[in-house]
């Protein structure tokens, strides 16, 4: 049970692009998913919190304008990187709580993106 | 300094050996300790959560939560090579909307 799942799990594109990765909880309701950003080496940093149906919640020094989120559902939350570049290339991870009182996160398998 | 002390490694450990993992801590507010496993090119994925102080054991794997030490510990028995991962250490307060706290991660080469 407890199960994330990430799509697409690499992405290469062109800079400028805009790219949509989304994170699907397929086997329960969440109502917290969180994304993180991950340089190789390095743990987890946080980005954002995502509740559904509310605005995401942004760590200092990440860009929202940058970094989209919705949360539209229990079971899926989206991160839009508009208009990315090069150093926008990252490990990016959601991550899911089950609705309920102190539930671990689980997390999906990544996106790797790659910004030419 | 950080709020969570982890020993980046790395650890390289024979087959079948016992391996101790550990994590330090300094927020008398952290109640809330997990460890997760992660794979190269992988996300983390949970081994053991536990609350306040105790230990809690899942097959090979025993966490160990000492909370009037600020200190957590993960033994892993009977070593073998697919455990060779990055462990990461995290920690959070109370509710599920909490965030996670990681430490740096141990990475851990299990050799048959």
């Amino acid at each position: 049970g407890a199960v994330v799942s990430q799509h697409p799990s690499w992405v290469i594109c062109k800079s400028g692009t805009s790219v949509k990765i989304e994170c699907r909880s397929l086997d329960f309701q969440a109502t917290t998913m969180f994304w993180y950003r991950q340089f190789p080496k390095q743990s987890l940093m946080l980005m954002a919190t995502s509740n559904e149906g509310s605005k995401a919640t942004y760590e200092q020094g990440v860009e929202k304008d940058k970094f989209l989120i919705n949360h539209a559902s229990l079971t899926l939350s989206t991160l839009t990187v508009t208009s990315a570049h090069p150093e926008d290339s990252s490990f990016y991870i959601c991550s899911a709580s089950l609705i309920g009182i102190n539930q671990p996160q689980h997390f999906g398998d990544g996106t790797r993106l790659s910004i030419l | 300094q950080k709020e969570v002390e982890q020993d980046p490694g790395p650890l390289s450990v024979p087959e079948g050996a016992i391996v101790s993992l550990n994590c330090t801590y300094s927020n008398s507010a952290f109640q809330y300790f997990m460890w997760y496993r992660q794979y190269s090119r992988k996300g983390p994925e949970l081994l053991m959560y536990t609350y306040s102080s105790g230990n809690k054991e899942d097959g090979r794997f025993t966490a160990q939560v000492d909370k009037s030490s600020k200190y957590i510990s993960l033994f892993i028995r009977d070593s073998q090579p697919s455990d060779s991962a990055t462990y990461l250490c995290a920690m959070r307060g109370e509710g599920s909307g909490s965030r996670l706290t990681f430490g740096e991660g141990t990475q851990l080469t299990v050799n048959p």
